[in-house]
């Protein structure tokens, strides 16, 4: 079966920095991907790692480690918009784009 | 491009109606997905299509559900009869493939059965 897994809330301080951490156990893995959804919005991307590191963009970075199944996202200078869920997925085959989703991370950040 | 468009935004029904949901999606993109989000499940991929054939729809839940894409901008989603159960938020997606990793997703639409 395919299964992925990560906090389901954190809570930190404006300014600061989070680490949201996932790790999957699926039948195939091609990439993991990090969306952003706020309240009654839509998932919107926010990065891809289809190899082991870091990719950086802006405030976010996203790391994959394929050897231990494991990724986080790191948010940094946190502001107040950043509060939203944040859904880690994996792209499970290289000749379709279908995502499977984990349950996602409610982050709330405040003052 | 106007994005992902789908229809309605809201839904509330009866018990046993037929609801069909429909999806726009971006031009040129050749990927299309019906995905379910509920707080119980999360976000569930139904069915996807590429090129207007489905490719896999091992996560529609039962024959209740029954997706199509007749041409390249038109996708529909027809649960018939609903049951309360199928309560949830319904999104559709699409994207370019080729390489391309970012799905773009329409604002869902958000059924209600009674």
């Amino acid at each position: 079966g395919q299964s992925l897994e990560q906090p389901s809330e954190v809570t930190a301080v404006e300014g600061a920095i989070v680490q949201i951490n996932c790790t999957y156990q699926t039948s195939g893995f091609y990439g993991l991907s990090w969306y952003q959804q706020h309240d009654g919005g839509a998932p919107t991307f926010l990065s891809y790692n289809g190899l082991d590191g870091l990719e950086e963009t802006g405030r976010f970075s996203s790391f994959l480690s394929r050897s231990d199944s494991y990724g986080y996202l790191l948010l940094q200078e946190l502001q107040m918009k950043d509060s939203a869920s944040y859904f880690c997925a994996v792209r499970l085959s290289n000749s379709g784009y279908a995502l499977n989703f984990g349950k996602g991370t409610s982050l709330l950040v405040t003052p | 491009d106007a994005g992902v468009i789908q229809s309605p935004r809201h839904e509330v029904t009866e018990m046993g109606q037929e609801v069909t949901l429909r999806c726009k999606p971006i031009s040129g993109h050749d990927y299309l997905f019906w995905y379910r989000q509920t707080m119980m499940r999360g976000l569930e991929l139904l069915i996807y299509f590429n090129n207007n054939v489905p490719i896999d729809d091992s996560g529609m839940p039962e024959d209740r559900f029954s997706a199509k894409m007749p041409n390249a901008s038109f996708s529909t989603l027809k649960i018939q009869p609903s049951e309360p159960r199928d309560s949830a938020v319904y999104f559709c997606a699409s994207t370019t493939g080729g390489g391309n990793t970012e799905a773009f997703f329409g604002q869902g639409t958000r059924l209600t059965v009674v």
